[in-house]
């Protein structure tokens, strides 16, 4: 157990509709990050806030949104969705440190299903 | 932009032995981190070893090890004693300014 925790685990909707994955860091992480995993495919980074501020932004769609509340957790929100986004969606959280990300430790991630 | 690449997309290996797999990457960062996890099926994504940049001493965690090359910039993981839940897929990443991986090297090891 990483620590991290996603909900909810499966989520299965329809074409169009808009969902929202939830993620709580490991307790003290200040830096949260998301990830796309296709079948089959690598992780593809979505985007990473750091306390509350986005500090990094990857292949994002413009359809997605992220954003990181007070108390640390993240949201990640997927809209007007589509066939292709269909995956598995990571979370990772890390610890700041002065020489960079030393460790990214990762949620159980949330299977998404569109249809 | 980074990249992390994985040539081998799928590899065997017979229990007890040694298997290597390879990963070179891009970047024109000075200070980063490179790391290989493991996926098993159960898709949980775990860390497998952990390399820093500025180190030029290899990293070892047990079976596993890395050959480190930072001027061919090149990261291999090497699995000794392989092992039968050694099984999965495994990924290359590079975090830096940000996280980038490598599209998975699918290992099997046989009994």
């Amino acid at each position: 157990d990483s620590g991290v925790t996603q909900t909810p685990k499966h989520l299965i909707t329809a074409t169009g509709q808009r969902v929202t994955l939830r993620c709580s860091p490991r307790s003290g992480d200040l830096s949260v990050y998301w990830y796309q995993q296709s079948l089959d495919q690598g992780l593809q980074f979505l985007i990473q806030y750091y306390n509350g501020e986005e500090r990094a932004k990857g292949n994002i769609l413009e359809r997605f949104s992220a954003q990181q509340f007070p108390d640390l957790h993240s949201e990640l929100n997927l809209s007007s969705l589509e066939l292709g986004d269909s995956a598995l969606y990571f979370c990772a959280s890390s610890p700041w440190t002065s020489g960079g990300v030393v460790e990214q430790f990762f949620g159980p991630g949330t299977r998404l299903t569109v249809l | 932009a980074q990249t992390v690449t994985q040539s081998q997309p799928e590899m065997s290996v017979q229990e007890a032995e040694t298997v290597t797999l390879s990963c070179t990457y891009d970047t024109s960062e000075n200070n980063y981190y490179l790391f290989w996890y493991k996926q098993p099926p159960s898709r949980q994504m775990i860390l497998v070893i952990r390399q820093e940049a500025y180190k030029q001493q290899n990293a070892t965690e047990n079976r596993f090890s890395v050959n480190f090359q930072k001027a061919a910039k090149s990261f291999s993981l090497k699995i000794s004693d392989s092992q039968l839940g050694d099984t999965a897929m495994y990924f290359c990443a590079f975090h830096g300014g940000k996280s980038t991986f490598g599209d998975g090297t699918t290992l099997t090891v046989k009994p």
